[in-house]
């Protein structure tokens, strides 16, 4: 079966420069939910789109930004990374109106800023 | 505010069976799920139990729900090493956003 996929799996980027996060979701998954896990922490709600528009947003800072396609597919864009950016991110789609109700995740990126 | 609390550690023999226990405080949750992460990997839907449920079987998986309590735990029977990882506990309203608790790392041991 399908999963969410999430694009590069790893990154290294320097200080103060910037970042794009893809996020392809599971097919006919019309929501997309994206969260931030720092080392040794729990995944932390960032921001979600339900489609294409933003749904709910959490501790995102205003340095990132993310929007869905009408492809479904999302992109966290991330500038001005800073060294307490390093963390994996991760993507996870769900479906408010079929049989997915619950959110799946991908894999993450692991980004690591130097 | 919402609040997911678990238990950090447990390590048990293998064979023996596992329960993690999870509180949460929002009244309003309707989901419940249990989600588990090995090093260095994403996070993997275990099972989930709606709020009007009190007890969910799924293979070695048993999750019970205390709505009363709040309390959610996640019984592994017959653990094995391959299931040492961090279990996280989660919640939702509806469909929304997870709130997570800061996982349990289960370590079993041969």
């Amino acid at each position: 079966a399908a999963g969410v996929i999430q694009s590069p799996r790893h990154l290294i980027k320097e200080k103060r420069e910037t970042a794009t996060l893809k996020c392809y979701p599971i097919p006919r998954h019309d929501t997309v939910y994206w969260y931030q896990q720092g080392p040794g922490q729990d995944p932390q709600f960032l921001i979600s789109f339900y489609e294409k528009m933003q749904s709910d947003k959490g501790s995102i800072p205003d340095r990132f930004s993310a929007q869905q396609f009408s492809d479904y597919h999302s992109e966290l864009n991330m500038s001005s990374l800073e060294l307490g950016d390093s963390a994996l991110y991760f993507c996870a789609s769900s479906s408010n109106t079929g049989e997915d109700t619950e959110a799946f995740f991908g894999q993450g990126t692991r980004l690591t800023v130097v | 505010g919402e609040d997911v609390e678990q238990s950090l550690f447990l390590s048990v023999r293998e064979g023996d069976s596992s329960v993690i226990n999870c509180t949460y405080t929002d009244s309003s949750s309707t989901y419940l799920y249990w989600y588990k992460q090995e090093p260095g990997a994403g996070l993997q839907l275990l099972t989930y139990i709606f709020s009007n449920m009190d007890m969910k079987q799924d293979q070695r998986l048993t999750v019970l729900l205390n709505k009363k309590d709040k309390h959610l735990s996640l019984r592994i029977a017959d653990t094995q090493t391959g299931d040492s990882a961090i279990y996280f506990c989660a919640e939702s309203e509806g469909y929304s956003t997870l709130t997570f608790g800061k996982g349990t790392m289960l370590l079993v041991s041969p």
